[in-house]
């Protein structure tokens, strides 16, 4: 069946760093969604993309999507301590699913 | 700002109990779904409802489980014998179109003892 990654699972850097999750499916998708969930939180949609290559932006953060609608990736300039949390990607592809996430952690 | 509220917040119920959790989402959305994420794994996708019927599911959501929007206002999630394994925080999410933002409910947190 369909997969969503996300590497790496874990991350911790120092407030100020970058920081850079990767979203990868087994099969071509529709669209990508990322979420951010803080501790004990519910998601909160952050972006979606669309088209093959796409590209946005929100201040501190870059969201791009792979030309072959495949893969995804959410990069943070300048980490801050609000940043904390867990990132998903979700994408539809027979069905949409969610990655397995990436877990920010932000030393201040 | 519109919201999407859950309810119970926790939930603790014996192994073989029927639980209904219970959603309300934000009032001009037409498509409503239900995720689950059990403690420090992933949200899985369950079921998305549109015009009154099940639009989707996924595999996860078997014959034990059962949406329903019994009024304007409410979508529910029943499960009807409730396994160890179904303990999990579940979401109820609202969108106003299928590939529109989804904005999520703070959830339910399900304790199956």
């Amino acid at each position: 069946g369909q997969q969503v990654m996300q590497i790496p699972q874990y991350q911790h850097v120092q407030e100020g760093e970058d920081f850079t999750t990767y979203c990868n499916s087994s099969t071509t998708l529709s669209n990508i969604q990322w979420y951010k969930q803080r501790p004990g939180g519910h998601p909160v949609f952050l972006i979606q993309l669309v088209k093959s290559g796409e590209v946005k932006k929100q201040k501190r953060l870059t969201f791009q999507f792979g030309e072959a609608k495949k893969n995804s990736s959410l990069h943070i300039t300048a980490t801050q301590t609000t940043d904390v949390g867990t990132y998903f990607c979700a994408g539809r592809g027979n069905q949409f699913y969610f990655g397995t996430g990436t877990s920010l952690t932000v030393i201040p | 700002e519109p919201e999407v509220t859950q309810t119970p917040s926790h939930q603790v119920t014996q192994m073989g109990q029927e639980v209904i959790l219970r959603c309300v989402p934000i009032s001009n959305h037409l498509y409503f779904y239900w995720y689950r994420q059990i403690l420090g794994q992933k949200v899985e996708f369950l079921v998305s409802f549109y015009n009154n019927e099940i639009s989707e599911k996924s595999e996860i959501f078997d014959d034990q489980f059962s949406v329903e929007r019994p009024d304007g206002s409410n979508f529910t999630l029943k499960i009807r014998s409730t396994k160890l394994e179904d303990s999990a925080m579940y979401f109820c999410a609202s969108s106003w179109a299928v590939r529109e933002t989804q904005y999520f409910g703070p959830g339910t947190r399900l304790l199956v003892l």
